[in-house]
C-alpha cells in the first residue's frame, strides 16, 4: 500500500522568502512521486515528478523537489516566494506497478500563505 | 492540446435525484480517472478506465455510482438516488500509457451540491 504525508496543513511565508513544504511517502514498490498545485476554483496542476532518474527535480515556477531514499521524503522548496504561489499544494504518490494504472494517493495537502 | 473538460462544472441537486456527469479527456490518453474531492482534503480514487475497459473501482464508489467510456473516449460518472454525503467535487483525469511516471492531467472538476 501506498500513502504520503504532508507534515503541515499550512504554511505561511513572506514574499521574497524561501519555501518549504514537507512530504513523506511510504510505498512498498519503487514509487513515482508528483506535487501537484491547487489554485482556488482551478484545476490541479503538476509542478514536478520524480520517476527513478534524478533525485533532484526541477519543476514550473521555481519550484523543485529532492527524492531521498534514506528518509523517505520528497519535500518541495522555492528559494525566493511570489504572492501567485498562493495555493493548496499536494504530495502524490504512484506505484505505478504494471496494472496499477498509474493510480495517485495524494496527501491531504499544504496550504501555502503568501504575505507582503 | 485542449485538455481535459468536465461539464457541468457545478450541480446543485436534491437529495433522492439522479445525476451525469460527463469526462473529455485530451484525445491520445488511453486512461481515464475519476477522484473525489470533499472540503480540506485530498482528492481520493474512485475509477479508472483503460480505453473503454474499467480497472479498477475504489471501495468508496458504492454501488449508486457508476462508471462509463462506451467508445474508450468521454466517460461518464453516475450518481443515483442522491445522499447528502454525496456533496464534493468529482475531478476527471487522464494519462498515456507510459508506465508509472507518467503524470495525470486534471479538468477543472464538477462541484456537487446535494440539498
Amino acid at each position: 500500500a501506498q500513502s504520503v504525508t504532508q507534515l503541515d496543513s499550512h504554511v505561511s511565508v513572506s514574499e521574497g522568502t524561501p519555501v518549504l513544504l514537507r512530504c513523506n511517502y511510504s510505498s512498498s514498490y519503487s514509487p513515482s512521486l508528483f506535487w501537484y498545485v491547487q489554485h482556488p476554483n482551478k484545476g490541479l496542476q503538476l509542478l514536478l515528478k520524480y520517476t527513478s532518474a534524478a533525485t533532484l527535480v526541477k519543476g514550473i515556477n521555481g519550484f523543485e523537489a529532492e527524492f531521498k531514499k534514506s528518509e523517505t521524503s520528497f519535500h518541495l522548496t522555492k528559494p525566493s516566494a511570489h504572492m501567485s504561489d498562493a495555493a493548496e499544494y499536494f504530495c502524490v504518490v504512484s506505484e505505478g506497478y504494471t496494472g496499477g494504472g498509474n493510480k495517485l494517493t495524494f496527501g491531504t495537502g499544504t496550504q501555502l500563505k503568501v504575505e507582503l | 492540446d485542449t485538455g481535459v473538460s468536465q461539464d457541468p462544472r457545478h450541480k446543485i441537486t436534491k437529495r433522492g435525484q439522479n445525476v451525469t456527469f460527463r469526462c473529455d479527456p485530451i484525445s491520445e490518453h488511453n486512461r481515464l480517472y475519476w477522484y473525489r474531492q470533499t472540503l480540506g482534503q485530498g482528492p481520493e480514487f474512485l475509477t479508472y478506465f483503460q480505453n473503454e475497459a474499467q480497472l479498477e473501482k475504489s471501495r468508496l464508489l458504492s454501488d449508486r455510482f457508476s462508471a462509463e467510456r462506451p467508445k474508450g473516449s468521454f466517460s461518464t460518472l453516475e450518481i443515483q438516488r442522491t445522499e447528502q454525503g454525496d456533496s464534493a467535487m468529482y475531478l476527471c483525469a487522464s494519462s498515456a500509457i507510459q508506465g508509472g511516471g507518467s503524470p495525470l492531467h486534471f479538468g477543472n472538476g464538477t462541484r456537487l451540491t446535494v440539498t
